[in-house]
């Protein structure tokens, strides 16, 4: 079964541009997360998603970022407009939330951002 | 707030060294803990976990104990590899309820021949 698949592997773009990563959850996992590492801050849980309907985006740093979840298959994490800071690795994860279940992550292999 | 704090980096061994990655965490109630391992140009993966106090993770040669009492969550391996080389993760999840986890700084553990 394929795991979490995340596009583009590596982006570069001039700041002020418009940036959007994509994300396709493992099939049949209801909860879907976006992380952001970087060394200087770790990973962060930008947003996470049950059943595509967000639940906690406070870890979203202001309002140029935004991320929908059309669909139980696909994610979207947006940028505009994008600003060297944003530059990090962003990682989508996806878990399957039965009672009982420890929760594991499934990461995708991450999208790597750098604005210049 | 819930947090993880795990030592910091970077470790470097020689083939055949015993490892230890300290991991101290602060949480209400009673976490489940976990250690993810990231691969150069990978995404994390899970390692091990324990769900519980007293409980014992293990995978790979890999072992974590979950001692409530010292809340601590150390990550050990008796005999490394080169393989091993990777940046380590400790994590909680708060609760059954909450199904986001919370990661510590990583360690990134170089293994050398």
């Amino acid at each position: 079964d394929a795991g979490v698949i995340q596009s583009p592997r590596h982006e570069v773009t001039e700041m002020g541009q418009e940036v959007t990563l994509r994300c396709k959850p493992i099939s049949g996992h209801d909860y879907l997360f976006w992380y952001r590492q970087t060394m200087m801050r770790g990973l962060e849980l930008l947003i996470y998603f049950n059943n595509n309907v967000p639940i906690d985006d406070s870890g979203m740093p202001e309002d140029r970022f935004s991320a929908k979840m059309p669909n139980a298959s696909f994610s979207t994490l947006k940028i505009q407009p994008s600003e060297p800071r944003d530059s990090a690795v962003y990682f989508c994860a996806s878990s399957l939330g039965l009672a009982g279940n420890t929760g594991e992550l499934f990461f995708g292999e991450g999208s790597r951002l750098t604005v210049l | 707030g819930d947090s993880v704090t795990q030592m910091e980096g970077p470790v470097t061994l020689s083939e055949e060294a015993f490892l230890t990655i300290n991991c101290t965490y602060t949480a209400t109630g009673y976490p489940s803990l976990f250690w993810y391992v990231q691969y150069p140009g990978e995404g994390l993966q899970l390692l091990l976990k324990a769900t519980k106090a007293d409980d014992k993770g293990s995978n790979k040669g890999f072992e974590a104990t979950y001692r409530k009492e010292t809340t601590s969550f150390h990550l050990e391996k008796g005999s490394v590899q080169v393989s091993d080389s990777a940046v380590y993760f400790c994590a909680l999840r708060r609760s059954s309820n909450d199904y986001k986890l919370s990661f510590g700084a990583g360690t990134t553990v170089t293994v050398r021949a």
